[in-house]
């Protein structure tokens, strides 16, 4: 079935340092991609999506690439920030029964460090 | 706006009694709604849909009858967990979705049985 691996977390990272949180997808069709973030005692919010092979999704400095040949969707941010500490969930969307369902990765818990 | 809000943020029970949990969509109508189940370093886990005034939709191996699920009005979903057992014990999640396909998500509910 469709499914959603993500790497596995803990990450500690330090103030400006790069990020990258591998995603990889295994779907029949094309699904739309997704990451979403969950910051400490609040709900998950949508981070970015890509919708087709090679868009990519951006939002506050985080960037993440739809790629079909890899079926992959990392999540990358150049420089994190102590306010970046969050769960971070890959997911794929898939069309049924009329509604869009989420399938979620793991999730992968980012410490930032100043 | 797209704001989702859950009540009660956390609550206790004994085993063997019901709890009612309520997901609202505050600043938008929600055709449909989702509940997920969420354990410790786990994913989200999509426990059943559900659209204003039809039955919900579970997912297989949900027990219906223990988890009642009513979206009767375009802003109010609710969960209630029936005869509770320590084992229910979870974080609750609901979503809602409007005209468009995106979910928005609320904080969450944490159960514990004792």
């Amino acid at each position: 079935g469709d499914s959603v691996t993500q790497m596995e977390g803990p990450v500690t990272l330090s103030e400006e340092a790069f990020l990258t949180i591998n995603c990889t997808y295994t779907a029949t069709g094309y699904p739309s991609l997704f990451w979403y973030v969950q910051y400490p005692g609040e709900g998950l919010q949508l981070l970015l999506k890509a919708t087709k092979a090679d868009d990519k999704g951006s939002n506050k400095g985080f960037e993440a690439t739809y790629r079909k040949e890899t079926t992959s969707f990392h999540l990358e941010k150049g420089s994190v920030q102590v306010s970046d500490s969050a769960v971070y969930f890959c997911a794929l969307t898939l069309l049924q029964g009329g509604s869009e369902k989420l399938v979620f990765g793991k999730g992968t818990k980012l410490t930032v460090n100043p | 706006g797209a704001v989702v809000s859950q009540h009660p943020s956390w609550v206790i029970c004994k085993s063997g009694t019901s709890v009612k949990i309520e997901c609202r969509s505050l600043d938008f109508q929600a055709t449909t709604m989702f509940w997920y189940r969420q354990f410790p370093k786990q994913s989200l886990m999509l426990m059943a849909t559900s659209n204003e005034g039809s039955k919900a939709t579970y997912e297989q191996g949900v027990e219906k009858d223990k988890f009642l699920i009513n979206h009767a009005s375009l802003t109010l979903s609710t969960l209630t967990v029936t005869s509770a057992h320590p084992e229910d014990s979870s974080f609750y999640i609901c979503s809602a979705s409007g005209s468009g396909y995106e979910q928005y998500f609320g904080p969450g509910t944490r159960l514990t049985v004792t």
